[in-house]
């Protein structure tokens, strides 16, 4: 049982360039997030989705886009990255609604840099 | 690894001491609280959690209490040891669709020897 797991680790993206991180769990959980954590920030909300073929917006949704094709994969996508996502980005997962817990399960990260 | 927070408030302690690391939270609709730890380079890692409910939770060594009444939470921590340095973060839910979680800005621990 792996959890929740992140690739890539590590990117450097040059501006206007685009990339997809990838966020697996393994945990057969309902609910999955991704997040975006900066220096003296603490974590935001960039999209989540609450089960296979849905996605919403969080609190920072600009300049992303999420898909949610498979109920284990949690994609996040840059279409043109730009130097203000200079960030490192956590996928989490949750069980869902009407389980005994609420607690969301995080990923190692990515650090992403774009010049 | 990576800085979490370069601005974050610190609370340092010796080795062997309890830390009382706290929280105040936005939302009065609030009906869940987690804390999480974050170490250098890694994802946060769920530690203890409390529903409104209650007013206090031990787990293993942790603690957390809430009052309700002026919207605070805190994590103690008994006999901290150096493998618990790193940064806590508490964390809100209240009951929406997504089950979705607003962070506090966290707090550094740094145990000292």
């Amino acid at each position: 049982n792996a959890g929740v797991t992140q690739t890539p680790k590590f990117r450097v993206l040059k501006t206007g360039q685009s990339m997809t991180l990838l966020c697996a769990q393994d945990m057969n959980h309902e609910y999955m997030y991704w997040y975006r954590q900066d220096p003296g920030m603490g974590l935001r909300l960039i999209h989540y989705s609450v089960g296979e073929g849905t996605t919403a917006k969080g609190e920072v949704p600009d300049g992303y886009n999420v898909s949610r094709l498979k109920k284990q994969n949690f994609l996040l996508g840059l279409e043109s990255a730009a130097p203000s996502q200079t960030s490192v980005y956590f996928c989490a997962s949750s069980p869902g609604r009407g389980h005994s817990t609420d607690t969301q399960y995080f990923g190692p990260g990515t650090r992403l840099t774009v010049l | 690894g990576e800085s979490v927070g370069l601005h974050l408030p610190t609370l340092s302690v010796q080795e062997g001491d309890n830390s009382i690391i706290n929280c105040a939270y936005s939302n009065s609709a609030s009906d869940y609280f987690i804390w999480y730890k974050q170490e250098s380079g890694k994802g946060p890692q769920f530690i203890i959690d409390i529903r409104s409910n209650m007013d206090k939770r031990q787990g293993q060594r942790v603690t957390v209490l809430l009052n309700k009444t002026v919207k605070h939470l805190s994590l103690q921590i008994a006999a901290t040891q150096p493998g618990d340095s790193a940064v806590y973060f508490c964390a809100e839910n209240f009951n929406n669709a997504g089950n979705m979680l607003t962070f506090g800005g966290g707090t550094r621990l740094m145990v000292k020897p």
